[in-house]
């Protein structure tokens, strides 16, 4: 069974573009979460969508977005890029309400 | 809020246990992980304990839960050089996916 995927694994932009990361989960699973990891604040909760829907939500700016297909593939979005926004965005599948969640290897995001 | 939190770093020798500690302050929380991440590499679910055990074994790891005291650790015994990696505790509470991951503990395994 293929783990969870994301792409692009390495991602190099500039302050005030915009990006979109991908995720796709284990075949079967229908929730999908993203998280950002830094060094200085770690792992941080950003959403989680489940049947398109965003059922959670972390306390992040309105500049990141996401949004799930009828496939439960899920992007997230982070417009007009800051510096503080270099990270490792990890996503996480699960089937809903499971105890289990299974990462990605991660996108590695440097805002230059 | 929630809030995890763990020592950074441990170190231990080939062969010998390794015990990370982790405290987190929601008495809500129901489920409690350790997750282990490799360098470059996303998070791996190691083991994880409903809030009402007290104890989890699994092979070379066992998970200790305190929850009077909001304590949960995790030992790995006979630790190989190939357990270096940062190992996260993290809490879950509610029906929802959103887990509060400590800070990492650093384990490094000296040959």
């Amino acid at each position: 069974k293929a783990g969870v995927t994301q792409t692009p694994r390495y991602l190099i932009k500039t302050r005030g573009q915009q990006v979109t990361l991908s995720c796709s989960p284990i075949s079967g699973h229908r929730s999908v979460s993203w998280y950002q990891q830094t060094p200085g604040q770690g792992l941080q909760f950003l959403f989680e969508y489940f049947s398109e829907t965003q059922r959670n939500k972390g306390n992040f700016p309105g500049r990141f977005s996401g949004r799930q297909f009828s496939n439960s593939r899920s992007e997230m979005n982070v417009s007009t890029l800051e510096l503080g926004d270099s990270a490792l965005y990890l996503c996480a599948s699960s089937f809903p309400d499971s105890n289990e969640q299974f990462f990605g290897p991660g996108t590695r995001l440097t805002v230059l | 809020g929630e809030d995890v939190e763990q020592s950074l770093f441990l170190s231990v020798r080939e062969g010998d246990s390794s015990v990370i500690n982790c405290t987190y302050t929601d008495s809500s929380s129901t489920y409690l992980y350790w997750y282990k991440q490799e360098p470059g590499a996303g998070l791996q679910l190691l083991t994880y304990i409903f809030s009402n055990m007290d104890m989890k074994q699994d092979q070379r790891l066992t998970v200790l839960l305190n929850k009077k005291d909001k304590h949960l650790s995790l030992r790995i015994a006979d630790t190989q050089t190939g357990d270096s990696a940062i190992y996260f505790c993290a809490e879950r509470s509610g029906g929802y996916q959103k887990v509060t991951f400590g800070t990492g503990t650093k384990l490094q395994v000296i040959p």
